[in-house]
């Protein structure tokens, strides 16, 4: 079993829907999540970073973390076309530095 | 966010050659960065781990004669692929560690022929 799980996809939605991805993860002691955009051909871009579980908003954007049930949540609302990408969630114990990946889900906003 | 560069961002090299790879954070000063592989539709692979002024901590796998890291300021390190095969063409990702996150490159793309 892999320390963070994550749905492959692909997923494809319509303009405007709200879009929820989601991972899971199996090491309690992570305490630190994020979420990264990665467009093709392109590095991982940092969108949401969230310390241990709550609630995280930044625009479009809301990041959900609950440690009693190992589950992370990003949220997209009125997703556009160029949201399109793959989107990784990354979890970190304290401490530690290295990241542990999920293995990223395509997204696809259709016009 | 902070700002890392990565450069070439795309090199075609032919078999037997040595490829070097540069990582600079431009805005902010890493102690440690990170080298990721990548292949097609899947996600990062970490391949080491370099502290600025020490020696790199490869992930069990990687060959670290193969692939040199060096992190010698705060805000370079370079990978060098040496003797590259076509196996090792792949997509080349650096982070630098900015508090309790990581920044990523724009990635290099590796074609050896």
């Amino acid at each position: 079993q892999k320390e963070v799980e994550q749905d492959p996809g692909p997923l494809s939605v319509p303009e405007g829907a709200i879009v929820s991805l989601n991972c899971t993860y199996s090491n309690s002691a992570f305490q630190y999540f994020m979420w990264y955009r990665q467009y093709s051909r392109k590095g991982p871009e940092l969108l949401m970073y969230t310390y241990s579980s709550g609630n995280k908003e930044d625009g479009r954007f809301t990041a959900q973390v609950d440690k009693s049930s190992k589950y992370i949540s990003l949220f997209i609302r009125d997703s556009q076309p160029s949201d399109s990408a793959t989107y990784l969630c990354a979890a970190r114990i304290q401490g530690a530095q290295k990241l542990v990946f999920g293995q990223g889900t395509r997204l696809t906003i259709n016009p | 966010g902070a700002v890392v560069s990565q450069h070439p961002s795309r090199v075609i090299c032919k078999s037997g050659t040595s490829v070097k790879i540069e990582c600079r954070s431009l805005d902010f000063q890493a102690t440690t960065m990170f080298w990721y592989r990548q292949f097609p539709k899947q996600s990062l692979m970490l391949m080491a781990t370099s502290n600025e002024g020490s020696k790199a901590t490869y992930e069990q796998g990687v060959e670290k004669d193969k692939f040199l890291i060096n992190h010698a300021s705060l805000t370079l390190s370079t990978l060098t692929v040496t003797s590259a095969h076509p196996e090792d063409s792949s997509f080349y990702i650096c982070s630098g560690s900015a508090g309790d996150t990581q920044y990523f490159g724009p990635g290099t793309r590796l074609t050896v022929l």
